[in-house]
């Protein structure tokens, strides 16, 4: 079965300082897309990054950028300079090509503290 | 651009009453359509999914149900609501043939007292 983990229920950040989050997931295929997604108080889902599975580089968006390592089946999230507006559930998720569904994992609240 | 619009935005029914939330995007054909619930503080479990018209997929055997009546339109219906319907609804969209990245809308907060 295709999983997505998330083992850091909780977490906290001071103000302008780094984070990373970590997600693992569990396939047998090789091309697939992985996600992160930002959910903050108000509820709505915001992409905050993707990355390809065929791509070796480092996917990166302004302050965010993840460490994939497609051995390892790991695919963490780094925010950078941490901005009282990254406060939010984060969560990870990936989809295989050829299937229509995306696998999510229980996801990670984050805090940054002032 | 697309958009994604979904109502009512919140909703308090009581036990036993019907539902239906509906969900419509603007700016693109044939997109996968996708329902999603999440319970308080939890993550995302996928009720339902659409890739045309009429197709459904259901993730979750239980008293809800989708229809696609339209291309862009997905309806998230019940004929009796338990207490245990409560929850945060999403629906999201993915283009057609390329499924590689979902997009949300607002949500809708349903409540059953």
């Amino acid at each position: 079965a295709q999983t997505v983990t998330q083992s850091q229920p909780e977490m906290s950040v001071q103000e302008a300082e780094t984070v990373t989050l970590s997600c693992t997931y569990d396939t047998s295929e090789n091309n697939y897309y992985l996600f992160w997604y930002k959910q903050p108080p108000s509820r709505q889902m915001i992409l905050v990054i993707r990355q390809e599975a065929y791509k070796q580089q480092n996917a990166t968006e302004n302050r965010f950028s993840v460490n994939f390592q497609k051995a390892a089946k790991s695919f963490s999230l780094k925010i950078s300079d941490s901005q009282l507006g990254d406060t939010a559930m984060y969560f990870c998720a990936f989809r295989t090509s050829g299937t229509y569904k995306y696998i999510f994992g229980t996801g990670t609240r984050l805090k940054v503290l002032a | 651009s697309q958009t994604i619009h979904q109502w009512p935005a919140t909703l308090v029914q009581p036990v036993g009453s019907p539902l239906s939330l509906e969900c419509t995007v603007e700016g693109t054909s044939n997109p996968n359509l996708y329902w999603y619930r999440q319970a308080a503080g939890r993550g995302l479990q996928l009720l339902f999914y659409s890739v045309g018209i009429g197709q459904i997929s259901s993730e979750v055997p239980q008293n809800l149900s989708a229809s696609r009546p339209q291309d862009r339109q997905f309806i998230l219906s019940s004929k009796k609501l338990l207490l245990s319907d409560s929850g945060f609804y999403l629906c999201a969209w993915s283009l057609s043939g390329r499924t590689d990245t979902q997009y949300f809308g607002p949500g809708t907060r349903l409540t059953v007292l």
